[in-house]
């Protein structure tokens, strides 16, 4: 059963608008969630991180938003550039273990 | 460059085979990770080590084992290979065996024909 889900596969987006990508998980002992981007034929990139103790981190353009109550994390990119299309994985991790990813979700920004 | 490099890059063998995947850390990380990544499928955990021991298992496979040498390099090997051991493997590091953030070498893909 998975503990990350990413639900939607992809997403578009035009240039300047906003890109929300969302994150359920399932396992209340997480107590940390990242988030990468990948682009093809390279490895994955950290991007931003939260704390389960934190509810918003911010890193310039990158928000992520951590509903505890709801299991849910959402990465907020703004203003969107043709840069960002990548592939996003939501990943979570209990007390340094392992990263949990999802199955990421495609981003594709066009000008 | 996240500072992690990982060789071979593509690598293509008949079933049946082993290989030997290598990956050397960031300088100065004691923890290595190594992932899965199958087709449609996300990044699965298989192993980690921390200063040469075995820390945690995951999804491995029995026929897959790993080691962390001295030098903090690390080797996954890869026996009896079937035709749904074709992946891209990932290693990463990170600077210690409960550090949260993971930085993640280029991969390496194996094709099993």
């Amino acid at each position: 059963d998975q503990q990350v889900k990413q639900n939607s596969p992809s997403l578009s987006v035009q240039e300047g608008r906003i890109s929300i990508l969302n994150c359920d998980y399932t396992n209340s002992m997480f107590d940390y969630f990242l988030w990468y981007k990948k682009y093809p034929a390279e490895g994955p990139t950290f991007l931003i991180s939260i704390s389960s103790i934190k509810d918003k981190n911010e890193d310039g353009r990158f928000t992520v938003f951590l509903n505890k109550s709801a299991k849910h994390l959402s990465l907020h990119i703004v203003p969107s550039q043709p840069g960002d299309s990548a592939v996003y994985f939501c990943a979570a991790e209990e007390a340094g273990t392992a990263l949990i990813f999802g199955k990421g979700t495609t981003l594709s920004v066009s000008s | 460059d996240s500072g992690v490099t990982q060789t071979p890059k593509h690598l293509i063998t008949a079933t049946g085979q082993r290989v030997t995947l290598r990956c050397s850390p960031r300088s100065g990380d004691l923890s290595v990770y190594w992932y899965q990544q199958s087709l449609d499928q996300g990044l699965q955990f298989l192993i980690q080590y921390y200063n040469g021991e075995e820390r945690a298992k995951g999804n491995i496979l029995e026929r897959f084992s790993a080691q962390q040498f001295p030098d903090l390099h690390s080797e996954l090997n890869l026996s009896s290979l079937e035709l749904g051991d074709s992946a891209l493997y990932f290693c990463a590091s990170s600077v210690a065996a409960g550090a949260y953030e993971q930085y993640f070498g280029p991969g390496t893909r194996l094709t099993v024909t």
